[in-house]
């Protein structure tokens, strides 16, 4: 069975564009969570997603958003990028709702804000 | 918030020794404790989790304790061996659909030779 794949693996933009990740769950998951990691913050959440609707929200900026779609493929979107935007972007499925259910994580999208 | 804390941050072990990493945390309705494996390039790997109503789990060399009262956990992996070396992070959540999932910081864990 295929693990959850992410593109792209790495992104370079400028400050102030908009910039749209991918990510394509583990077949037969419903549930797609986003996490933003940096050196300095660890793991922080952003979103979950199941079965299209959004589930919970981390503490960012309505500049972070996302959708997921009836094939369970999510994207998330950040506009008017911030240096401080620069991170590793991790998407993980589940079968279910996040809590209390195992994570499957990919690989991550290297996005790097000049 | 809820919280959760994980120590040390930094870890070397001679191989064939035990390596233990401890976590904190803060919000009690948590009741699932999940840890992870990053190497590097890669992205986390769950690689054990206990939940509430158990207080011990093993699993090969890799165990995990649980204290609800102290609300502490720990990660135990013995006879350490060089592809053990990675960051590790414990994290916590709850049963409810509105429940987040946080993660502690991280430990790097270096295994010497």
């Amino acid at each position: 069975k295929a693990g959850v794949t992410q593109t792209p693996r790495y992104l370079i933009k400028t400050r102030g564009q908009q910039v749209t990740l991918s990510c394509s769950p583990i077949s037969g998951h419903r549930s797609v969570s986003w996490y933003q990691q940096t050196p300095g913050q660890g793991l922080q959440f952003l979103f979950e997603y199941f079965s299209e609707t959004q589930r919970n929200k981390g503490n960012f900026p309505g500049r972070f958003s996302g959708r997921q779609f009836s094939n369970s493929r999510s994207e998330m979107n950040v506009s008017t990028l911030e240096l401080g935007d620069s991170a590793l972007y991790l998407c993980a499925s589940s079968l279910r709702e996040t809590s209390y259910n195992e994570q499957f994580f990919g690989p991550g999208t290297r996005l790097t804000v000049l | 918030g809820e919280n959760v804390e994980q120590h040390p941050s930094t870890l070397s072990v001679q191989e064939g020794d035990s390596a233990v990493i401890k976590c904190t945390y803060s919000d009690s309705a948590s009741n699932y404790f999940p840890w992870y494996k990053q190497e590097l390039g890669k992205g986390p790997q769950l690689i054990i989790d206990i939940r509430s109503n158990v207080g011990e789990k093993k699993d090969q060399r890799i165990a995990v304790t649980l204290n609800k009262t102290a609300k502490h956990f720990s990660l135990h992996i013995t006879e350490t061996q060089p592809e053990d070396s990675a960051v590790y992070f414990c994290a916590a959540s709850g049963y409810s659909s509105a429940s987040k999932i946080i993660f502690g910081s991280g430990t790097r864990l270096s295994i010497r030779p």
